[in-house]
């Protein structure tokens, strides 16, 4: 069984700051890993995903996310945030093996950019 | 394109009721995912279908839960006799197949209220 710990329920920054969102997971089988956001009044969106590769992903709206094996852990960044980058971000994992594409998720942070 | 649609958008009932939810997956797309957002539990899997294939059942979280999907294409989520703790946010998911590679496409989900 996998699960997925996101370590900080809320996270204010104030905008042109640097963020980091934390994501850590637990499994006993080898995952591919995503983060997904959710702006207000929105639904669900893929923000990015590790399949295989470089262990280092970027989104086009200049987060990224690198996938650290020994540490399990799978943090998001952006190195300045803008006001419309509030929104609720959820890491997941998916069993690789398996490969149906169930998603484990955290249970999301929030994040709150301040003029 | 028209994206995942699901209805009602929000359903008050009384404790004891059964209730449906509705989703349409986009257009062509064979996987369909349904979760549940909820305060105490986060996002939760609850059931996936591919094609004609069986369902993967393993995240209903009850008996009195079911979802069939009529001709692969649209999805209803069954819940009888609800109780207060089925309350939450019930989101359907579709990807062009089920699986890791491809993206699951979320709708605007149904947000269940039970009294």
């Amino acid at each position: 069984a996998q699960s997925v710990t996101q370590l900080d329920s809320q996270v204010p920054v104030f905008e042109e700051a640097p963020v980091e969102l934390r994501c850590n997971y637990s499994s006993s089988v080898s995952v591919y890993l995503f983060w997904y956001v959710q702006y207000p009044n929105q639904g669900l969106q893929l923000l990015l995903k590790y399949l295989s590769g470089s262990t280092l992903v970027e989104s086009i709206n200049g987060f990224e996310a690198e996938f650290n094996k020994s540490q399990t852990s799978f943090h998001l960044r952006k190195p300045s945030v803008h006001i419309s980058d509030t929104a609720e971000y959820f890491c997941a994992v998916s069993d690789q093996s398996s490969n149906t594409g169930k998603l484990i998720f955290g249970q999301g942070t929030t994040l709150q950019v301040k003029p | 394109g028209a994206g995942v649609s699901q209805s009602p958008s929000n359903k008050v009932t009384e404790k004891g009721k059964d209730v449906e939810l509705r989703c349409d997956p986009i257009s062509g797309h064979t996987a369909l995912y349904w979760y549940r957002q909820s305060l105490g539990q986060g996002l939760e899997f609850l059931i996936y279908f591919q094609g004609n294939s069986a369902p993967d059942k393993s995240g209903l979280p009850s008996d009195r839960f079911s979802a069939e999907r009529t001709g692969g294409s649209v999805s209803t989520l069954t819940i009888q006799r609800t109780q207060q703790e089925d309350s939450a946010v019930y989101l359907c998911a579709s990807s062009l197949v089920a699986g890791d590679m491809y993206e699951q496409y979320f709708g605007p989900g149904t947000r269940l209220t039970v009294t």
